[in-house]
């Protein structure tokens, strides 16, 4: 199973400011995707890339997936109370698995 | 966008009793389901994956005896937690997919056991 690390695990900013979150790994992966996760709620998928250098934009939010596919960013401009929830990232599982592995998580919380 | 959905929501069980966790896929036929379980504060994990019509596959770790997974149909997978103990409590949360690898994998909303 290939890992993925994420941080920082958690994250706690004043609206209006721009925030950064990263998943790292140290394997290959054909593919990265983000979900953004409420209490009590399953991940809500957010945008997967597939492309080394892919970038990907979702209103406030862009996504970047590394060149050599190890790696992908978050960022989100002018945060906003309602981007509070548990960001995760997430790839193929890879070693004959079918199924994602997850990283633990980012844990935002935006303050009005 | 395709919908996924879970039943019961969630359950309060004796220890040492059975529950059965539903997994459905609503408007679309998922070749796969896959079911994974979340502790509080932490990320999800993949338990077992499921093609229907044939026996799941199980991840390390995971009792295949303790929870049995039967992917009867191309819309329905269920998970049954046997003989739960306080140490199964947790969020558990099903995945379906249409196709291959490349597609997408909804998530359910979860169900949430708690084993007292």
């Amino acid at each position: 199973t290939q890992l993925l690390e994420q941080s920082p695990q958690f994250l706690s900013i004043q609206e209006g400011e721009n925030l950064t979150v990263y998943c790292n790994s140290s394997s290959v992966f054909s593919s990265l995707q983000w979900y953004r996760q409420e209490p009590g709620e399953g991940p809500v998928l957010l945008v997967t890339v597939v492309t080394g250098g892919e970038v990907k934009k979702l209103k406030r939010l862009t996504f970047q997936f590394g060149d050599a596919r190890k790696d992908s960013s978050l960022h989100i401009t002018a945060a906003q109370p309602g981007d509070t929830g548990l960001y995760l990232c997430a790839g193929p599982s890879g070693g004959g698995a079918d199924g994602l592995t997850f990283g633990k998580g980012t844990h935002l919380i935006i303050q009005p | 966008g395709a919908v996924v959905s879970q039943h019961p929501s969630w359950v309060i069980c004796k220890s040492g009793t059975s529950v059965k966790i539903e997994c459905r896929s609503l408007d679309f036929q998922a070749t796969t389901m896959f079911w994974y379980r979340q502790f509080p504060k932490q990320s999800l994990m993949l338990m077992a994956t499921s093609n229907e019509g044939s026996k799941a596959t199980y991840e390390q770790g995971v009792e295949k005896d303790k929870f049995l997974i039967n992917h009867a149909s191309l819309t329905l997978s269920t998970l049954t937690v046997t003989s739960a103990h306080p140490e199964d409590s947790s969020f558990y949360i099903c995945s379906a997919r249409e196709g291959g690898t490349r597609e997408t994998q909804y998530f359910g909303p979860g169900t949430r056991l708690l084993v007292l």
